[in-house]
């Protein structure tokens, strides 16, 4: 069946990279998504990526995809304390449901 | 551009009450998504809307949950005979589909809380 998984908890320094990974198994997944989630609030769109690229750069971010692993990263530059918050790896096929990973709780410290 | 604006943020009700939630999406979405996520977890797909239409729902929508979208804008979502195990946020999602990707966007959620 479909699963997302992601490694729970990432603690970095402000100013250095962070590198955020996921897993997924659905080799019909036509599009790879990164939320970011601040406490009480909804989802808020990152950056996708549709399966047949391997690359993505917007900004700080970069999203980096291994179509044959089926392994999805998200790269944040110069992380700031404002990028602390939970971060969702999702995939999907076309527009249909998103299937989301348990999320990735980033922590920045000074 | 609003955004996906849902109502209300916050419901607390007692076991057993029913409660329903409001979803306004993005003005031109034709595509409207509900999602449940517990504490800890990952939202998990309820059901999905193109215009008025209802194209899927999740085994995770029992019979107490019902969703419309009666003219095809705003979404209800409804929870009959509340249950402990209805606690969670309410997310809803939108998105235009046509040609190529577009992600969809999510309100901030409605939180429910079940004494």
């Amino acid at each position: 069946g479909e699963d997302v998984e992601q490694s729970l908890f990432l603690s970095v320094r402000e100013g250095d990279s962070s590198v955020i990974n996921c897993t997924y198994t659905d080799s019909s997944s036509t599009y790879l998504y990164w939320y970011k989630q601040e406490p009480g609030a909804g989802l808020q769109l990152l950056t996708y990526i549709f399966s047949n690229m391997d690359m993505k750069q917007d900004q700080r971010l970069t999203v980096l995809l291994n179509k044959k692993d089926k392994h999805l990263s998200l790269r944040i530059a110069d992380t700031q304390t404002g990028d602390s918050a939970i971060y969702f790896c999702a995939e999907s096929y076309n527009t249909d449901k998103l299937i989301f990973g348990t999320g990735t709780r980033l922590q920045v410290f000074p | 551009d609003t955004g996906v604006s849902q109502n209300p943020r916050h419901k607390i009700t007692k076991r057993g009450q029913n409660v329903t939630f409001r979803c306004d999406p993005i003005s031109e979405h034709n595509r409207l998504y509900w999602y449940r996520q517990t504490l800890g977890q990952g939202p998990e797909f309820l059901t999905y809307f193109q215009n008025e239409a209802q194209l899927e729902k999740s085994r995770l929508l029992s019979d107490r949950f019902s969703a419309e979208r009666p003219k095809g804008s705003f979404s209800t979502l409804e929870i009959q005979r509340t249950e402990q195990g209805d606690s969670a946020m309410y997310l809803c999602a939108s998105s235009l589909a046509q040609y190529g990707n577009q992600p969809q966007h999510f309100g901030d959620g409605t939180r429910l809380s079940i004494l």
